[in-house]
């Protein structure tokens, strides 16, 4: 079946860097594009981008460019999200998505990142 | 880009009841392009419905997609202690965007 296993929770303080793992199990995960959302405390789901699995072209929807930045290791059926010069309000749950059902997307367990001095 | 905007933003039902909840688009959507999804405290969002009507798997047949154009509608019949929840509909749009709604919160009356 469909895994997706992602990295335990992290705290830093602003302007550090963080990178979230996202590791896909149980389908072809060069066929399916990985997308990222994000859910601060409290709020509804935020879709961040994605990334072609296949060519590692990524597009980053608006306010998510810059800073954040999707990468894979396909030999690993691993997707990366780093989020660089961290910001208090980049604190929030980070989920990785892949859209394995036409419109419909999977989801991993989410990562929480909690930026504080 | 599509905004969603669904209602009610809180609906309060007891066990054994039907819940319609409903999600409008600011312009017309394949039904294709639309999913829904339920998210309880603490979890991951979890698919519901894919393309408009279709039921992702162990997904019960008392919970139903609808709609087309603008207007769209998820359908819980006989409400389950389980079921209450959060309630996101989501477009898959061109370009490649993905927009969701604002959620809509079932809560036990």
């Amino acid at each position: 079946q469909v895994q997706l296993v992602q990295s335990g929770s992290e705290m830093k303080e602003p302007g550090a860097s963080v990178k979230i793992s996202c590791k896909a199990s149980g389908y072809s995960f060069r066929n399916y594009p990985m997308n990222w959302v994000r859910q601060a405390r409290g709020q509804g789901l935020e879709w961040m981008g994605r990334i072609k699995t296949n060519t590692g072209d990524a597009t980053y929807a608006p306010g998510f460019e810059g800073r954040f930045v999707f990468s894979l290791d396909t030999s690993v059926t691993t997707a990366y999200l780093e989020i660089r010069g961290l910001k208090t309000e980049d604190t929030a749950v980070y989920f990785c998505a892949p859209r394995l059902h036409g419109s419909g997307m999977d989801w991993g367990q989410g990562t929480l990142v909690t930026v504080s001095s | 880009e599509i905004v969603l905007t669904q209602s009610p933003d809180t609906l309060s039902l007891s066990p054994g009841d039907s819940a319609t909840l409903s999600c409008r688009a600011s312009q017309s959507v394949g039904f294709t392009y639309l999913a829904w999804y339920q998210q309880k405290r603490g979890q991951a969002p979890r698919l519901l419905i894919y393309g408009g009507v279709s039921r992702a798997a162990g997904i019960p047949d008392r919970v139903r997609g609808g709609g087309s154009g603008t207007d769209f509608t998820l359908t819980i019949d006989r409400l389950e202690p389980e079921d209450f929840a959060v309630y996101y509909c989501q477009v898959y749009g061109t370009s490649p965007s993905i927009t969701f709604g604002q959620g809509t919160r079932l809560e036990i009356k």
